[in-house]
């Protein structure tokens, strides 16, 4: 039990659909943040939300699309994805970053997405 | 921006041998964190060196943060089965908000 759950675990999508990728966290946690892992590269992040207001955005294609309702839930919502987005995405929390920037982070399962 | 190399890529030994892992940077950290991560799961923080020079033990692994803060290494004693996983280094920013710089990671395999 990790104390950040990723849904769903596996996803394949046609680059025309539209679906979405949920996070949930339960370590009373106020930032959550989404990366995107792929093979021997390492984890680009993608976005992060502190106390539900968005920080960073790395310069994320607008296909993805980040949502943060409240800071227990954290959802990457996609659409008109390409082949090359095929990857883990992970989601992760940690206390707020802003008051100390060690703060380790807590990291979900992931959801493996394959784009055809 | 602060990029993390980690060497060997890949690491594949037999159970009970030593292995020693790198992370290194030409930029300064103000903290490295190792994670492992298990086939199917998510990383998994094991520690967080923050002093130069420090080093932490953690069972059969030993961490260390460089002098300088630039790099670290993770040394395993006797390996078994279990140590299995990806291992990532990354670095606390010293210049921006709250984001770590994650290495690509050594992939480690032991055999029994």
């Amino acid at each position: 039990e990790t104390g950040v759950t990723q849904t769903p675990r596996h996803l394949v999508m046609g680059m025309t659909n539209k679906k979405s990728l949920k996070c949930e966290q339960h370590l009373g946690h106020n930032a959550m943040y989404w990366y995107k892992q792929s093979a021997k590269k390492p984890l680009e992040l993608m976005f992060v939300y502190s106390l539900e207001e968005r920080v960073e955005n790395n310069s994320v294609p607008s296909r993805f699309s980040p949502e943060c309702p409240n800071s227990s839930h954290l959802f990457l919502h996609l659409h008109t994805l390409q082949p090359e987005d095929s990857a883990l995405y992970l989601c992760a929390s940690s206390q707020d970053p802003a008051v100390e920037s060690n703060q380790p982070q807590h990291f979900g399962d992931g959801t493996r997405l394959s784009i055809l | 921006t602060q990029l993390l190399e980690q060497s060997p890529q890949f690491l594949s030994i037999q159970e009970g041998e030593n292995l020693t892992v790198y992370c290194n940077s030409s930029s300064v950290f103000s903290s490295l964190q190792w994670y492992r991560q298990e086939p199917g799961e998510g990383p998994v923080l094991l520690v967080t060196v923050v002093t130069g020079g420090e080093v932490k033990k953690l069972k059969r692994l030993t961490f260390q943060f460089g002098d300088a803060r630039k790099d670290s290494s993770l040394h395993i004693t006797a390996a078994q089965p279990g140590d299995t996983g990806l291992y990532l280094c990354a670095g606390g920013p010293t210049d921006s908000w709250g984001k770590l710089q994650f290495g690509a990671g050594t992939q480690v395999v032991v055999t029994p």
